[in-house]
């Protein structure tokens, strides 16, 4: 099973800031590799996949990159509904796994 | 509009069975591979099942293999996973999930809401 590991486990930030999350993979992951975000009480929503590409309706402020083991998502300025928590996962091979999150809050 | 209505979350015994269900709508069900990602409380996201859209391809997680099984109904366009079994560690919100494509490529484009399960005395 391939491992996913996200730093920071908590980003405390300002609306307007720049955030940078991590993800590192326990083995590589070529290109199949996602970030979903998760509001409070709500369910999960795909944000980028396969490393660099929005999803549908995700604005441009939102930017993945990476590669093999390593990836960053990267919001360029926050806005107040993007504190959440983040979640990198993997779809190479089964066992599908997801990171344990990176809790973005409001500093 | 896709939408993904999750139901038959309960509190249920250890041991016990419980059946979920998800209606959906908004697209050509036997198209897309479907599948179910459990969320534990105040803990992460795990993948439990996926089922391919003509139903010919299943994976399931080594934690629930031989307890659950996924299943389809295209003319009802419903989901469902049987839980045998159950152990205090399955308790979690259940979301159905909806693949981007009809192969498994896992790539979750939409989520339900989620049921929660229970599994305690």
């Amino acid at each position: 099973e391939i491992v996913l590991t996200q730093s920071p486990a908590t980003l405390s930030l300002s609306p307007g800031e720049r955030a940078t999350l991590s993800c590192r993979a326990s083995q590589s992951v070529s290109s199949f590799f996602a970030w979903y975000q998760q509001r409070p009480g709500q369910a999960p929503r795909l944000l980028i996949y396969d490393v660099s590409n929005r999803a549908t309706g995700i604005p441009a402020r939102f930017s993945g990159s990476g590669s093999g083991t390593d990836f960053t998502l990267t919001i360029s300025s926050l806005e107040p509904e993007d504190f959440a928590v983040y979640y990198c996962h993997h779809r190479t091979r089964w066992p599908y796994t997801f990171g344990q999150g990176t809790k973005l809050e409001i500093k | 509009e896709v939408q993904l209505l999750e139901s038959g979350g309960a509190l249920v015994q250890p041991g016990g069975s419980l059946r979920l269900s998800c209606e959906a709508s908004g697209f050509t069900f036997s198209s897309y591979a479907m599948g179910w990602v459990r969320q534990a409380p105040e803990k992460g996201l795990e993948w439990v099942s996926v089922i391919s859209g003509r139903s010919d391809i299943k994976f399931d997680a080594e934690s629930v293999k031989g307890r659950f099984t996924i299943s389809r109904d295209t003319i009802r366009n419903t989901l469902y996973l049987q839980m045998d079994s159950l152990r205090a560690e399955d308790t979690a919100v259940y979301y159905c999930v909806k693949d981007s494509r009809g192969g498994i490529t896992g790539t979750i484009s939409h989520w339900g809401q989620g049921t929660l399960v229970t599994v305690s005395s």
